[in-house]
């Protein structure tokens, strides 16, 4: 059981070129979540989605797109990389209980993002 | 969403009780107060979970005062492993629309354990 997966773990980009994350989570969890976290803060959230197909914006999504075609993956993408989303991006994972949604996420070990 | 407010470091030595005390003035009715734990290189990990009173789990223990204004993580008898940056995430739990109320992480507290 591997939790949530993300790949790469490390990558670095020029300006204006462009890049996806992947998440996978084998959990059969409704909730993904893509964050990230810049040094010595704490997580901003940038998107989730409550379920296949659907996707919501969170506090930062300027710069970024996702897509949640199949239940257990969820991609971030950055289409023209600027040096400003350089950061650590973490996906997590959260299943819903009666109705719940407030439920413990499970986390990635992150992708760390350098954009020159 | 309540804003919460947590003192930015701590230190402590091994085996002491260390208490974390997260406030959020502004809790609503709904919100359940959450705690996760972080260390270097890794995503947040889940410790635990609270609406009132006290919780607790093998790890910690979650003390919430009757107001909810408050809550306080209470780690028994640290260890150097516990060194790590504490989060309280304050957040309500209708589903699915308000999904993404429960997810603002704030600066934390990091907590360092001395010999």
């Amino acid at each position: 059981n591997a939790g949530v997966t993300q790949t790469p773990k490390f990558r670095v980009l020029k300006t204006g070129q462009s890049m996806t994350l992947l998440c996978a989570q084998d959990m059969n969890h409704e909730y993904m979540y893509w964050y990230r976290q810049d040094p010595g803060m704490g997580l901003r959230l940038i998107h989730y989605s409550v379920g296949e197909g659907t996707t919501a914006k969170g506090e930062v999504p300027d710069g970024y797109n996702v897509s949640r075609l199949k239940k257990q993956n969820f991609l971030l993408g950055l289409e023209s990389a600027a040096p400003s989303q350089t950061s650590v991006y973490f996906c997590a994972s959260s299943y819903i209980l009666r109705g719940r949604t407030n439920q413990p996420q499970h986390f990635g070990d992150g992708t760390r993002l350098s954009i020159l | 969403l309540a804003k919460t407010t947590q003192p930015i470091s701590m230190d402590s030595y091994e085996g002491q009780e260390v208490n974390i005390t997260c406030s959020h003035n502004n809790i609503a009715t709904n919100d359940y107060i959450t705690w996760y734990q972080q260390f270097p290189s890794q995503g947040p990990r889940f410790i635990i979970q609270g609406y009132k009173t006290k919780v607790t789990n093998e790890v910690a223990s979650l003390f919430i005062p009757a107001d909810r204004k408050s809550s306080t993580l209470s780690l028994p008898r640290v260890s150097l492993s516990d060194t790590a940056v504490y989060y309280c995430l304050v957040g309500d739990n209708r589903a699915p629309q308000n999904a993404g109320n429960m997810l603002t992480f704030g600066g934390g507290t990091r907590l360092m354990v001395k010999p």
